[in-house]
């Protein structure tokens, strides 16, 4: 079974300041990997994915993901944050055993705050 | 072009009965994934329907069943509610051949008393 920790459950950060969100994963075979942004009271939005290739990945809203294969992390950052960044943040994760259906499977989450 | 809607957003029942929540997913997709996002946590995958069939099932027990109709439209439909049920029940729609691409609507939120 694969699985996705989110290291920090809450973040917070002040404006134009640099931020990271830590994910890691643990899966037995070959993955794609997701972060997804909610902001209230609403659904789940995809900022970025990876699937092969390069293991920089950028997303929209200037974020920003690598991919590390040897420390099975995929963690996301931003040079500098707004506050509309404020918002929960989810890493993902699929493998191709499930096929067709991309089965994702989601971390706890972690809240960025970005502060004034 | 309308994206992926739920209905009903907001649903109270009571311990025993049994609901249906709905979605239509984005214009020209083709598979529906159901999830269940608890209080705090990240969502679970329940099932997904293509072709009006269940494809892929996550750790739910049968309670928790689903459908989907001819213009793609799914319904999910949870029987013998508990209270561990109450969550934020969230669709999400997606095109078979591109299946990793995922949009996401805005959820129901289900509160059993």
């Amino acid at each position: 079974a694969q699985s996705v920790t989110q290291l920090d459950s809450q973040v917070p950060v002040f404006e134009e300041a640099p931020v990271e969100l830590r994910c890691n994963y643990s899966s037995s075979v070959s993955v794609y990997l997701f972060w997804y942004v909610q902001y209230p009271n609403q659904g789940l939005q995809l900022l970025l994915k990876y699937l092969s290739g390069s293991t920089l990945v950028k997303g929209i809203n200037g974020f920003e993901a690598e991919f590390n294969k040897s420390q099975t992390s995929f963690h996301l950052r931003k040079p500098s944050v707004h506050i509309s960044d404020t918002a929960e943040y989810f890493c993902a994760v699929s493998d191709d055993r499930s096929g067709s259906a991309r089965q994702l499977t989601f971390g706890s989450g972690t809240q960025l705050t970005v502060l004034p | 072009d309308a994206g992926v809607t739920q209905s009903p957003t907001h649903l109270i029942k009571t311990r025993g009965q049994q609901v249906t929540l709905r979605c239509s997913p984005k214009s020209g997709h083709d598979t529906v994934s159901w999830y269940q996002q608890a209080l705090g946590q990240g969502p679970q995958f329940i099932f997904q329907y293509y072709e009006e069939e269940e494809r892929q099932r996550g750790n739910f027990p049968d309670r928790f069943s689903g459908h989907q109709y001819p213009n793609y439209s799914s319904e999910l439909n949870v029987n013998a509610l508990l209270l561990g049920d109450s969550a934020l029940y969230l669709c999400a729609s997606s095109l078979v051949q591109i299946n990793e691409k995922l949009f996401f609507g805005s959820g129901t939120q289900l509160s059993v008393l």
